[in-house]
């Protein structure tokens, strides 16, 4: 499958552990934010969104936070499973149109 | 439904060949987006459709680079001439461009090597 990037941040975690992977953005203008997950060889994957009028989003083993303060915004899996090793994009839409703007991505591998 | 369909699932050619990559999008989604993922630059969208029109095309890198919609269930991204740097893998994705705008749905890619 394609690598998505050699130089990509890396989170190793345990099966079962929790799992936190962090993303910032820089517009403060945009007003929704997407988590997705993309295996290898495969599409980018919608795992859950949220609207700058919420801080907290939950789905399942899954929820998103986000500090609009410090442009952060952060994605928590709970009960990490080896299935949930991936890379894991955030994306944001900077004016409101339909256009994702998606941030480097982050590896999560889980050690079993 | 079968998902977003995209072909060819590999291309190998050589620089200065005209390369086409198709994609069938979810029968039913308004929108049509066109993605290109390098290592270098992470995925970055190319242009997108709304109801076969193309409403943003800023991300085209340059001239080489069309896309074109005949109908809602088709639509293909053409490089001609193609060049190394333009190999990658592109996707294409569909949505519905209702609540959920951000939730998209990607097909498996095309992965497009330039010798």
């Amino acid at each position: 499958g394609e690598s998505v990037g050699l130089h990509l941040p890396t989170l190793s975690v345990q099966e079962g552990d929790n799992s936190i992977i962090n993303c910032a953005y820089s517009n403060s203008a945009s007003d929704y934010f997407i988590w997705y997950k993309q295996e290898s060889g495969k599409g980018p994957q919608f795992i859950i969104d949220i609207r700058s009028n919420m801080d907290k989003r939950q789905g399942q083993r899954v929820t998103v936070l986000l500090n609009k303060t410090v442009k952060h915004l952060s994605l928590q899996i709970a009960a990490t499973q080896p299935g949930d090793s991936a890379v894991y994009f955030c994306a944001e839409t900077p004016d409101s149109s339909y256009k994702l703007i998606f941030g480097s991505g982050t590896r999560l591998l889980v050690r079993p | 439904d079968a998902g977003v369909i995209q072909s060819p699932r590999h291309e190998v050619t050589e620089m200065g060949q005209e390369v086409t990559l198709r994609c069938k999008p979810i029968s039913g989604h308004d929108y049509l987006f066109w993605y290109r993922q390098t290592m270098m630059r992470g995925l970055e969208l190319l242009i997108y459709f709304n109801n076969n029109v193309p409403i943003d095309d800023s991300g085209m890198p340059e001239d080489r680079f069309s896309a074109k919609m005949p109908n809602a269930s088709f639509s293909t991204l053409k490089i001609q001439p193609s060049e190394p740097r333009d190999s990658a893998v592109y996707f294409c994705a569909s949505s519905t461009g209702t609540e959920n705008t951000g939730e998209l749905f990607f097909g498996e890619g095309s992965r497009l090597t330039v010798l």
